[in-house]
């Protein structure tokens, strides 16, 4: 069974309806990210917590919000999708490592189109 | 403002010779760096990393090389095997204020012919 989750996998929706991107891990991990892939831009961090109670923005976070329910669970939400939304989603966990530097573990992805 | 710099889209190489795929910084804080590998419809897997207090860390077949003084580093594969082909993204990071955040670079697509 994989480590980290993503429910859906892939997502089409229309401009300006509400969507919610789930992430679920078993890795007992506290920290967990999401990103966006667009073609040509790598991967651009939207939101991260380092746990329950601590949410942060990232480098891309206007048009999203996000929920960490769980250790386990951090959803990201789109609260009034636009088309240049449309992109590969990805959800990643870690945990702090010695000296302060962790490796990222990812989850499969979300394709998602807005139309 | 590109923090991290594939500059390099694509590479193509012969099966069992060797693949270096090129990867710059700017920011001089940044003290760890890795490589993950991304197949399509699958999610990046890390696949390499170094600390600033190295200059080469070697795995199997893969090594990366890191020369501070240019803000540069890279990965070796070899040999290369077709099941290398995907898509290599380095990222950087600064261990100081602990955030832990992973700054990537644009990716370089690797295909390997046999």
């Amino acid at each position: 069974d994989a480590d980290v989750t993503q429910t859906p996998r892939n997502r089409i929706t229309k401009t300006g309806k509400r969507i919610m991107l789930e992430c679920s891990q078993t890795k007992g991990h506290d920290r967990m990210y999401w990103y966006r892939q667009d073609p040509g831009l790598g991967l651009r961090l939207i939101y991260y917590s380092f746990d329950v109670k601590d949410i942060n923005k990232g480098e891309i976070s206007d048009g999203y919000s996000v929920s960490r329910q769980a250790q386990a669970k951090f959803s990201l939400s789109l609260e009034s999708a636009i088309p240049n939304q449309t992109a590969l989603y990805f959800c990643a966990t870690s945990d702090l490592g010695q000296g302060g530097q962790e490796t990222q573990y990812f989850g499969p992805g979300t394709r998602l189109l807005v139309l | 403002d590109q923090q991290v710099k594939q500059n390099s889209p694509s590479l193509s190489v012969q099966e069992g010779r060797i693949s270096i795929l090129n990867c710059d910084y700017t920011n001089s804080m940044f003290d760890y760096f890795l490589w993950y590998k991304k197949y399509p419809a699958e999610g990046p897997t890390f696949l390499i990393s170094i600390s600033s207090i190295k200059d080469k860390n070697e795995d199997g077949r893969f090594t990366v090389f890191l020369n501070k003084s240019a803000k540069h580093l890279s990965l070796h594969i070899v040999p290369s095997q077709p099941g290398d082909s995907a898509v290599y993204f380095c990222a950087a990071s600064a261990s100081s204020g602990n955030t832990g955040k992973l700054i990537f670079g644009q990716g370089t697509t690797l295909q390997v012919k046999p």
